[in-house]
């Protein structure tokens, strides 16, 4: 089974569009996280959340909003859609572990976005 | 917030020499390293970590070192080969935190 599931792996779309991207953890984390990798290939935190806050890295445009409707499910949602927003998004997932310390991040597959 | 440097951003090696991947870090509350590594087209995965309260780990040819007083630490991987070729990230996080923060990234390239 999939640890960190995204749908879709590939979205195309026009400037100006409303897309989501899914993101679903089985593995009973209780922090998630939403990472852009642009062309450069730096990963950069867009979101994280767990039951408790979100953290919104204050340079993510608000276009961008993550909605969870349970623990196991981060989604992204991206509204006006925009040239500069083609990348690859990746969701991620971590635990407190033992000893109150913070597990690895676990990835899913990537979402690779272009805006035409 | 933390800011994490990463250094070199490309590096070549031929197969058989060793690899080093060099980080920096800002934040002192930070205390959870770990290494990611990346294929062309996948997932970051993690290859090997290191907490603040250890100097040295070491996972059969790859090693991390960590040196909490001048914040870096370091990857090292040995007996290179040509699947070792791939982008390698670090990370800083805490535990009391909720962000992993990533250097910029080591594209390694192994040569048969």
């Amino acid at each position: 089974d999939t640890a960190v599931s995204q749908t879709p792996k590939y979205l195309v779309t026009q400037m100006g569009n409303d897309k989501s991207i899914k993101c679903e953890q089985n593995l009973g984390h209780d922090t998630m996280y939403w990472y852009k990798q642009d062309s450069k290939k730096f990963l950069k935190i867009m979101f994280s959340y767990n039951n408790k806050e979100l953290i919104i890295n204050e340079t993510v445009p608000n276009r961008f909003s993550p909605k969870s409707p349970d623990k196991a499910h981060l989604n992204l949602h991206i509204n006006s859609l925009e040239l500069g927003d083609s990348a690859v998004y990746f969701c991620a997932s971590s635990q407190e572990i033992t000893g109150r310390r913070i597990s690895e991040a676990f990835f899913g597959q990537g979402t690779r976005l272009t805006v035409v | 917030g933390e800011n994490v440097e990463q250094h070199p951003s490309t590096l070549s090696v031929q197969e058989g020499d060793s690899a080093v991947i060099k980080c920096t870090y800002s934040d002192s509350a930070s205390n959870y390293f770990p290494w990611y590594k990346q294929e062309l087209g996948k997932r970051p995965q993690l290859i090997i970590d290191i907490r603040s309260n250890v100097g040295e780990k070491k996972d059969q040819r790859i090693a991390v070192t960590l040196n909490k007083t001048a914040k870096h630490f370091s990857l090292h991987i040995t007996e290179t080969q040509p699947e070792d070729s791939a982008v390698y990230f670090c990370a800083a996080a805490q535990n009391t935190g909720n962000q992993f923060y990533f250097g910029t990234g080591t594209s390694l390239t192994v040569i048969p």
